[in-house]
This record gives C-alpha cells, structure tokens and sequence, in this order.
C-alpha cells in the first residue's frame, strides 16, 4: 500500500517570502502521479501543482513549483513571494495511473503567512 | 452545476440514528469520489463509483456505510446506527473518467457530520 508522509504540521512565513513544505512517500509502483492541494478554510480541496513520476523536470505553476526526488521518494513544494491568501492547510497526494484510482493523502501541513 | 455540490453543509444527529449525505457532481463527470477527514487528518478514500456502479468500495470502514449513484450523476453516502467516531467531513469529488494526470478531480465542500 502507498503511504504519504508529511512531517511538518505546521509552518510559518513572511508576506513576501519563500516557504518549502515537505513530503515524502512510499510506493513499490515506477509510473505514479503526485499533487499537492490547499485545503482553506472552506474546506474545499484545491489542486495547486502535480507532477508525473516520469517525467523528471520539475512541475512549475506560477509561484509553486515543486523539488521532486524519484530516487528518495520525496516531493517537497515551493511558494515563492508569498501572499496571505495562500495561508491554508496544504496536503499532499498519489495517485496511480488508471480509472479507477483514489487519491491518497499525507496528513498535512498548515501554512500561516504573516506581514 | 458549476462545481461540486454537498448538502447538507453541516448536519448533527444523535448517536444511532440514520443519515444520509448527498453529493452532485458535475455535469458530465463519469467518476464520483467519497472521501472521509477527520479532525487533524488528511482526506481517507471511501468509495469510488464509474458511473452507477460502485467499482471500489474498499475504503468503506463496516457495513454501516453504504453509498448509491442510481442513475449516474446524484450520488449519498448513507450512514446507519452512527457513531461518535463517524464525526468528520465527508468529501465528495468528481472527474471525468481518463486516469491521465490532466484528469483533474474536483471536490466539493464537504458535509460536516457531527454525531452526539
């Protein structure tokens, strides 16, 4: 069975500044997606980036980019020039390839951004 | 719809009785998922329907949970003789049915269960 591990329960960062949360997770499978999604208060789950197990550049979404490590299984997101709305808890998720394939979550990090 | 819709909101019963939660999912979106987030936690599968057939159910925790999709697109997670341990958010998400990375799943807003 897939795990996913998130060891920061909680982070802090300054309007303006750059925050890295960590993930990592476990898997006997080679092709696999990941992703990670904000989750505001209003509990919707929100996709913010994901990436392709194969693919070895790493996935960029505005200011969110990813550091994705295949060989130490580890999948860490970047939040450049941080902005207050981006305070949430953030998770994140494999995903196997295929139809019918659920999503499984690490047990998240909630990001607090101050001025 | 414009998104995912989960009704109710919020919902509080009295330990053992039934209670059902609805979820609409977009329009056109073949794939329907029942997640289950309990305090502190990240979103547990449940169930996962193609269609109006149930194609994995593995994450449902005993036989008192039970979800339907009749005809393909409304979708209720049903909940007999609840617990204090059922309390969380009920997510439900839907997508269309390729497995590609692109195939974005889109949830709702969950349903608050409180149960006392």
């Amino acid at each position: 069975a897939q795990t996913v591990t998130q060891s920061q329960p909680e982070m802090s960062v300054q309007e303006a500044e750059t925050v890295t949360l960590s993930c990592t997770y476990d898997t006997s499978e080679s092709d696999y997606y990941l992703f990670w999604y904000k989750q505001p208060p209003s509990r919707q789950m929100i996709l913010v980036i994901r990436q392709e197990a194969y693919k070895q550049q790493n996935a960029t979404e505005n200011r969110f980019s990813v550091n994705f490590q295949k060989a130490a299984k580890s999948f860490s997101l970047k939040i450049s020039d941080s902005q207050l709305g981006d305070a949430a808890m953030y998770f994140c998720a494999y995903r196997r390839p295929g139809t019918a394939s659920k999503l499984t979550f690490g047990t998240g990090t909630r990001l607090q951004v101050t001025l | 719809g414009a998104g995912v819709s989960q009704t109710p909101s919020n919902k509080v019963t009295e330990k053992g009785k039934y209670v059902e939660l609805r979820c609409d999912p977009i329009s056109g979106h073949t794939a329907l998922y029942w997640y289950r987030q309990s305090l502190g936690q990240g979103p547990e599968f449940l169930i996962y329907f193609q269609g109006t057939g149930a194609a994995d159910d593995s994450g449902l925790p005993n036989d008192r949970f039970f979800a339907v999709r009749p005809e393909g697109s409304v979708s209720t997670l049903k909940i007999q003789r609840t617990e204090r341990g059922d309390s969380a958010v009920y997510l439900c998400a839907s997508s269309l049915s390729s497995g590609s990375i692109s195939t974005e799943a889109f949830f709702g807003q969950g349903t608050r269960l409180t149960v006392v």
